[in-house]
């Protein structure tokens, strides 16, 4: 099946101490992206990729690292999380289709917690 | 620059009603306009897109909007609801320059009431 996968898919963690939310994608696909989603505030942007070692900050990239060293995952890193990271996070993907392009496939999200 | 807006962050509508989901925008460039649903406890799926194509474009669920240049809106329609559209909507806008980056609205969340 056709997926984007995100793991974990819950995470409670203590300011400070280091993460990483996994995301991979079975479809091929070049373009890979982060965003947080925030009651009021939609998704926002956090990090993209149009391929392989190409990654590009969004709109609200601090106090996030992300990698592409594989074409499948994109993982997302916080070296010191804080309390004002605490959100539903989403990796995506798509094919890069110039004019043709149809938009994202989500993955199912990480609700991260940080006290 | 470009920007969403969506109209009512909460929509209450009687089963079998029509479904009306507001979505204005805002870009100096050609868009890309898409919705998305959101279940609860799930990611988002792609309900429907415009790409400049037919302006009244259908999608999945009964789901349609018809894309309205002189008045920059991409309202969502369905002319039934059905328990199942209990969700959130997020209407999301994209350049037509293969930047892939989707700007989305604040989402409304549909209730619909037996």
């Amino acid at each position: 099946e056709a997926q984007v996968t995100q793991n974990p898919r819950y995470l409670i963690t203590v300011t400070g101490k280091k993460l990483t939310v996994t995301c991979s994608q079975n479809m091929n696909h070049e373009y890979m992206s982060w965003y947080r989603q925030d009651p009021g505030l939609g998704l926002r942007q956090i990090y993209y990729s149009m391929n392989v070692e190409v990654t590009d900050k969004g709109d609200v990239p601090e106090g996030y690292k992300v990698s592409r060293k594989e074409k499948r995952n994109f993982p997302l890193i916080l070296e010191s999380p804080s309390p004002n990271q605490t959100s539903l996070y989403f990796c995506a993907s798509s094919l890069n289709l110039g004019r043709a392009w149809s938009g994202y496939t989500f993955g199912s999200g990480t609700r991260l917690t940080v006290v | 620059a470009q920007s969403v807006t969506q109209l009512g962050s909460h929509v209450s509508v009687s089963e079998g009603a029509l479904v009306l989901l507001r979505c204005n925008y805002s870009s100096s460039v050609p868009p890309y306009l898409f919705w998305y649903v959101q279940y609860p406890n799930q990611g988002l799926q792609l309900l429907l897109k415009y790409t400049s194509a037919a302006t009244l474009v259908k999608g999945i669920n009964g789901f349609e909007a018809e894309f309205k240049k002189s008045e920059t809106s991409f309202h969502l329609t369905k002319p039934s609801a059905h328990m199942s559209d209990a969700a959130e909507y997020f209407c999301a806008v994209s350049r037509m320059d293969s930047s892939y980056k989707l700007i989305f609205g604040s989402g409304t969340r549909l209730l619909v009431r037996p």
